[in-house]
């Protein structure tokens, strides 16, 4: 099976940096992606790494450890409107190629 | 690319009644996802299809739940004599082999709730 694990809350003020660390057990390993999700609104993609390494995109940053079994999403100049819940998904070899996982969710609070 | 919707996306029923839910996933894309999620909650995986085929499906998808995609394109989730447990968001979500990472993308949610 497989086990993700993320901080369940987090609060950060506007213009700072926050990461959010995903920690995941898998005995198959095809992808990790991360999702923000708005209060009330369904999840949109953010980024997806599969190699070790950084992955920037903006003001967004995703950061894959195979090894260790471990992600953070960076999240640099914050604004109001990052306050969302951000989820760490992994798609797992032998839990079927297509299933994304997800972990809980980690809800960010932008402060001003 | 309109992306996907679904339909309806609040519905309120009785204990004990049918629901049907509508998904119609970005044109093109062949696999299509049900998910549900509950407050506090990451969405949990329900069923997948590749075209019309159902390929995967959670234990969590009871034999009360049931999902087609007769013609590989819209989908529909019918979940019967509804309990106040099944009360949750709906997702539902849809890729292409050939998007990056073979990302899903999800619709809006149809949210239900059992009284």
């Amino acid at each position: 099976g497989q086990n993700i694990d993320q901080p369940t809350e987090m609060t950060a003020t506007e213009g700072a940096i926050v990461q959010i660390n995903c920690t995941y057990q898998t005995s198959g390993f095809n992808g990790l992606f991360w999702y923000q999700q708005h209060a009330g609104e369904a999840p949109t993609f953010l980024s997806y790494n599969v190699l070790d390494g950084l992955e920037e995109k903006g003001r967004f940053s995703s950061f894959l450890s195979r090894s260790k079994g471990y992600s953070y999403l960076l999240l640099k100049e914050l604004q109001m409107k990052d306050s969302a819940s951000y989820l760490c998904a992994v798609r797992g070899v032998n839990t079927g190629f297509q299933k994304l996982v997800f972990g809980t969710g980690t809800r960010l609070l932008v402060s001003p | 690319d309109t992306g996907v919707s679904q339909d309806p996306r609040h519905k309120i029923t009785k204990r004990g009644q049918n629901v049907t839910f509508r998904c119609d996933p970005i044109s093109e894309h062949n696999r299509l996802y049900w998910y549900r999620q509950t407050l506090g909650q990451g969405p949990e995986f329900l069923t997948y299809f590749q075209n019309e085929a159902q390929l995967e499906k959670s234990r969590l998808l009871s034999d009360r739940f049931s999902a087609e995609r007769p013609k590989g394109s819209f989908s529909t989730l019918e979940i019967q004599r509804t309990e106040q447990g099944d009360s949750a968001m709906y997702l539902c979500a849809s890729s292409n082999r050939d998007s990056f990472g073979n990302t899903i993308y999800f619709g809006e949610g149809s949210w239900l709730t059992v009284v």
